[in-house]
Order: C-alpha cells, then structure tokens, then sequence
C-alpha cells in the first residue's frame, strides 16, 4: 500500500517551453501533496505544499508563476514548470500524505528533467 | 534556528559489520522524526516514524531509536543491498505538515 507514481519519469524539454509532471496516489487518498527539488548529492528542498481544491502554498524563495502547482483531486497534483531555464534542470519529486491521522509521507520515484 | 543533522556525512561498511547512522536535531515542539531509504535516482522509501523519546522501530535489520536530541537508526549485518543514502526528516507543530530534512548518509556496503 501507499503507492506514489509519478510521470514522466525523465524528460528533456527546449529552453522556454512549459513541462507538467504527474504526480498521483494509487492506493489512497492524499489530501495533501508535496513537491520536492533534489540537487545532486543534496538533500531534498521543499517547494510548495498543496492541499485538494485549494492554492498551493509556496515556500520562501520559490516563484509561483513559474511552477504552478494544480491539486484537483485526492489522487492527482500536478506540477507545471513554465518558461523553462536550463538552470530549472534537477531531480523533481513528490509526495502524499493520506487522509488519515499519520503523518507520513510516501514519495513518487522522480523526475529528472533536463532543459536544453 | 530548527536544524537537522546527520552523520557520518559517508559510510563504509563491509558485508556483516554493524554500525549507526545518527540524526541530531534542534527543532522545538518535535511532531515527529522519520527515516527513508533513498536509492540513486529514486524517490525516498519510508521506513520508520518516531514519535517520542525512548520509542524504538525495527524491520529486518535496521533499527531506529529516538531520544530527545537525536535518533540512531542501527544497521546489524549489514549486506550490500542496504547500500543507499538514509535520510532523516522531523515535522514540527506549529509548522503545517512540512519536514525538515537532514542532509542524509551515504552507506556503502562491500560484499
């Protein structure tokens, strides 16, 4: 149980085009979702929380009108990354906690995304 | 200022030898403190969640113990398939449902 997918797994994109990364809870129902930036030999960096119909919320230093953040349902956010940079490329992952009262959270596999 | 550190920053172990990873933090009003697994490439895997001090976890060969400053995650016999980076993550009240992650060890383990 607690399975997070995420797609694409890797994708290459052309600098200045937009990039949306899946990120979905297969087995339970995640109100809220998290969205990670990962460097090389770094820890994970948390960009933006979000919780199901509501606005993400955006942690200090992160650009909201770069990466939009859409949380539809309690098994699907998506992140959109805009206009994108070759300084954008990096490691992208999620995570989802489940409706219930632990506070775990189960992470996607990533996305690697490279701009060129 | 809340921190969470870990050490040794690299580890080395060969196949059967049995160590600790450490996780210190600073953090006021602690919710929790987890531990995952992450491979090259991959998403962390969770392992163990620790609530108070003097709780203790196990699964397989790792075990994860919490104190007031700090959390040991044990290792006993190791084998080389437990190779990964372990990272430590705390919540905190007061601070949404947002960790705060250490910066991880890598552990290698030689056959």
């Amino acid at each position: 149980g607690a399975v997070v997918s995420q797609h694409p797994s890797w994708v290459i994109c052309k600098s200045g085009t937009s990039v949306k990364i899946e990120c979905r809870s297969l087995d339970f129902q995640a109100t809220t979702m998290f969205w990670y930036r990962q460097f090389p030999k770094q820890s994970l960096m948390l960009m933006a929380t979000s919780n199901e119909g509501s606005k993400a919320t955006y942690e200090q230093g992160v650009e909201k009108d770069k990466f939009l953040i859409n949380h539809a349902s309690l098994t699907l956010s998506t992140l959109t990354v805009t206009s994108a940079h070759p300084e954008d490329s990096s490691f992208y992952i999620c995570s989802a906690r489940s409706s219930g009262s632990s506070y775990e959270q189960y992470f996607g596999p990533g996305t690697r995304l490279t701009v060129t | 200022e809340d921190q969470v550190t870990q050490s040794p920053e690299a580890l080395r172990l060969q196949e059967g030898e049995s160590s600790s990873l450490n996780c210190s933090y600073t953090v006021s009003g602690l919710r929790g403190l987890f531990w995952y697994r992450q491979d090259p490439g991959k998403g962390p895997e969770f392992l163990f969640t620790l609530y108070s001090a003097g709780e203790e976890k196990e699964k397989e060969r790792l075990k994860a113990t919490l104190t007031k400053k700090e959390s040991f995650l044990h290792i006993t016999a190791p084998k080389p398939e437990d190779s990964a980076t372990y990272l430590c993550a705390v919540q905190k009240y007061n601070y949404g449902q947002n960790f705060v992650f250490g910066p991880g060890t890598r552990l290698s383990v030689l056959p």
